[in-house]
């Protein structure tokens, strides 16, 4: 059983550039999420995305997009970058069924700095 | 608007000591509460999930109790090691497991 990974580990990029952030998720998972998580904060919730539709979001704004692909797969893409987008951006799968989500598993982050 | 608040916001102890680590949070309304381990610049090891209905949950030598009604939970850490050694966080979900964390317990444990 293989672990949720993401890609790249670290990224620099400076304001107004776009950036796709990459996620696999955990054999048998369906449902995937994302979060960002700044220096001594705690993660804040982006998205949740489950069978390829968004099933939730937290309070960020539009320029924050994400996709989930049939191999429950996901992407995180931000455009317009801001220097207060420079974070970890975790990425966690989780099995949805029956109305009930079991626990989430999470990937080691990637390090996005804005300059 | 859930708020989850973690005290201490760091600890540092000699190794053997037993720990406990504290987390409030202001909607007791939850579905589950989870604790988990980051170590610095690394993703979140999930360690115990209390479900709403459940008081306590036990893993080695850590144990998280739940108080839904006061909104608070504690993780025990019995005789702590070096190893130990990383920020602790609480998060409470209310449904469709989307959580809401605090800011963490930064624990050093020395030699």
């Amino acid at each position: 059983e293989t672990g949720v990974t993401q890609s790249p580990t670290h990224l620099i990029k400076t304001r107004g550039q776009q950036v796709t952030l990459r996620c696999s998720s955990q054999s048998g998972h369906n449902t995937v999420s994302w979060y960002q998580q700044a220096l001594g904060q705690g993660p804040q919730f982006i998205f949740q995305y489950y069978r390829e539709e968004e099933n939730g979001r937290g309070n960020f704004p539009p320029r924050f997009s994400g996709l989930q692909f049939p191999n429950y797969s996901s992407e995180l893409n931000v455009n317009a970058l801001e220097l207060d987008d420079s974070a970890l951006y975790l990425c966690a799968s989780s099995l949805y069924s029956s109305g009930n989500t079991d626990t989430q598993y999470f990937g080691p982050g990637t390090r996005l700095t804005v300059l | 608007k859930q708020e989850v608040t973690q005290i201490p916001a760091a600890l540092s102890v000699p190794e053997g000591e037993n720990l406990v680590l504290n987390c409030s949070f202001t909607d007791s309304a939850i579905y589950n509460l989870q604790w988990f381990r980051q170590d610095p610049g690394k993703g979140l090891t999930s360690l115990l999930l209390i479900q709403s209905s459940q008081r306590e949950q036990t893993s080695g030598r850590l144990n998280a109790s739940l108080d839904k009604s006061s909104g608070r939970s504690t993780l025990y850490i019995a005789a702590s090691q070096p190893g130990d050694s990383a920020t602790y966080l609480c998060a409470v979900s209310k449904g469709s497991y989307i959580p809401t964390f605090g800011r963490g317990t930064s624990l050093i444990v020395h030699p």
